[in-house]
């Protein structure tokens, strides 16, 4: 299958300062990328949903203005979380699709501690 | 907004036995259906994907089935093995991707 490369995996960083995550597809055109938040023993929560060129769709409750997503490119998305806190120390993944109707490829995630 | 829903929240079976996963979505609207295996700790590991024109995909011991009208997902496992112990997930797909809390497996050796 397509390859969706996440980074960092493992990032540490203070509170009040800002992590920048990339997802990256390497082998395809990503129309749509998805991202999303994992607490532990959860499930997957959809954070976000991006298209190419356009402004990123937030789910309710999800601050748009704190979890920065940008699409810019066919083969890139990156999510910042600015101004961190403890309680956004969670796993992040992202995920990858051709179209709306082709399989989504997921990166391996990024574990994030705020301390 | 799609919910899905996964029965039973956890399992645990004896090694060898045939067991069977639920999915149950709201907006039977959907492009494609996904199951997944998440080892804990680790990311998700795609296991089959169903097309929403399809109604069974087999990957060796797997089995997945989607009934769309009635907004129903079942994936089968056959044999089932100590290390197919994991969490299992389903995801829709339409605009978004959603998916359900996932069933956590145990096989017993």
């Amino acid at each position: 299958g397509a390859v969706v490369s996440q980074h960092p995996s493992r990032v540490i960083c203070k509170s009040g300062t800002s992590v920048k995550i990339e997802c990256r597809s390497l082998d395809f055109q990503a129309t749509t990328m998805f991202w999303y938040r994992q607490f532990p023993k959860q499930s997957l929560m959809l954070m976000a949903t991006s298209n190419e060129g356009s402004k990123a769709t937030y789910e309710q409750g999800v601050e748009k203005d704190k979890f920065l997503i940008n699409h810019a490119s066919l083969t890139l998305s990156t999510l910042t979380v600015t101004s961190a806190h403890p309680e956004d120390s969670s796993f992040y993944i992202c995920s990858a699709s051709g179209t709306a109707d082709t399989e989504a490829f997921f990166g391996q995630g990024t574990r994030l501690t705020v301390v | 907004k799609q919910e899905v829903t996964q029965i039973p929240a956890a399992l645990s079976v004896p090694e060898g036995e045939n067991l069977v996963l639920n999915c149950s979505f709201t907006d039977s609207a959907i492009y494609n259906l996904q199951w997944f295996r998440q080892d804990p700790g680790k990311g998700l590991t795609s296991l089959l994907l169903i097309q929403s024109s399809q109604r069974e995909q087999t990957s060796g011991r797997l089995n997945a089935s989607l009934d769309k009208s009635s907004g129903r997902s079942t994936l089968y496992i056959a044999a089932s093995q100590p290390g197919d112990s994991a969490t299992y997930l389903c995801a829709v797909r339409l605009s978004d991707m959603r998916f359900g809390a996932g069933t956590r497996l145990t096989v017993k050796p």
